[in-house]
């Protein structure tokens, strides 16, 4: 069973396009990340949710659009692509943030490529 | 700013032999650390983790040690195999944060 799943795994895509990235873990989890890994294999937080409430939102650009419908999915909706949205887009889970267990669970990724 | 980094980001060894990645953090405020795994096309996996009142943790062939006098973490495997060929990230959280900070990563292709 898939604790955490990401759809699609590949995305190809125009400059100026919109599109989505979907994900959900099946674990319980209270709290969900985005993040993006870029070329270099730099990992970054972008956002988090904790019980579909907005807790972390790193500087991104507001073309990115968290968007939480319930505690089990977190998607990621991006406006008007750029070249340099180009990355591998993580998504994750824990436990409640404030579990002295802050271990996270990471989904396979989705390779964003914008041509 | 605040970071975390690794001192190199490439390492090799033999097959069996034992692997010790080295990772600095500049935060004195962070209270728990973690090592990930990431195989290539894949996820990052937790490997194992620590919180600031202990200097050592022990796991199935893994070890973490935590110096908090340099800011210093390692990740010590022993009796290194192929599988365990991946791009290594420590990551530390700031007591007074949620989120993790993620080192650049360390690259080990271990050798038959």
């Amino acid at each position: 069973d898939t604790a955490v799943s990401q759809t699609p795994k590949y995305l190809v895509t125009q400059m100026g396009n919109d599109k989505s990235i979907k994900c959900e873990q099946n674990l319980g989890h209270d709290t969900m990340y985005w993040y993006k890994q870029d070329s270099k294999k730099f990992l970054k937080i972008m956002f988090s949710y904790n019980n579909k409430e907005l807790i972390i939102n790193e500087t991104v650009p507001n073309r990115f659009s968290p968007k939480s419908p319930d505690k089990a999915h977190l998607n990621l909706h991006i406006n008007s692509l750029e070249l340099g949205d180009s990355a591998v887009y993580f998504c994750a889970s824990s436990r409640q943030i404030a579990s002295p267990t802050y271990e996270q669970y990471f989904g396979p990724g989705t390779r964003l490529t914008v041509t | 700013g605040e970071s975390v980094g690794l001192h190199l980001p490439t390492l090799s060894v033999q097959e069996g032999d034992n692997s010790i990645i080295n990772c600095a953090y500049s935060n004195s405020a962070s209270d728990y650390f973690i090592w990930y795994k990431q195989e290539s096309g894949k996820g990052p996996q937790f490997i194992i983790d620590i919180r600031s009142n202990m200097d050592k943790r022990q796991g199935q062939r893994v070890t973490v040690l935590l110096n908090k006098t340099v800011k210093h973490l390692s990740l010590q495997i022993a009796a290194t195999q192929p599988g365990d060929s991946a791009v290594y990230f420590c990551a530390e959280r700031p007591s007074s944060g949620y989120a993790l900070n993620f080192g650049k990563g360390t690259s080990l292709l271990v050798t038959p």
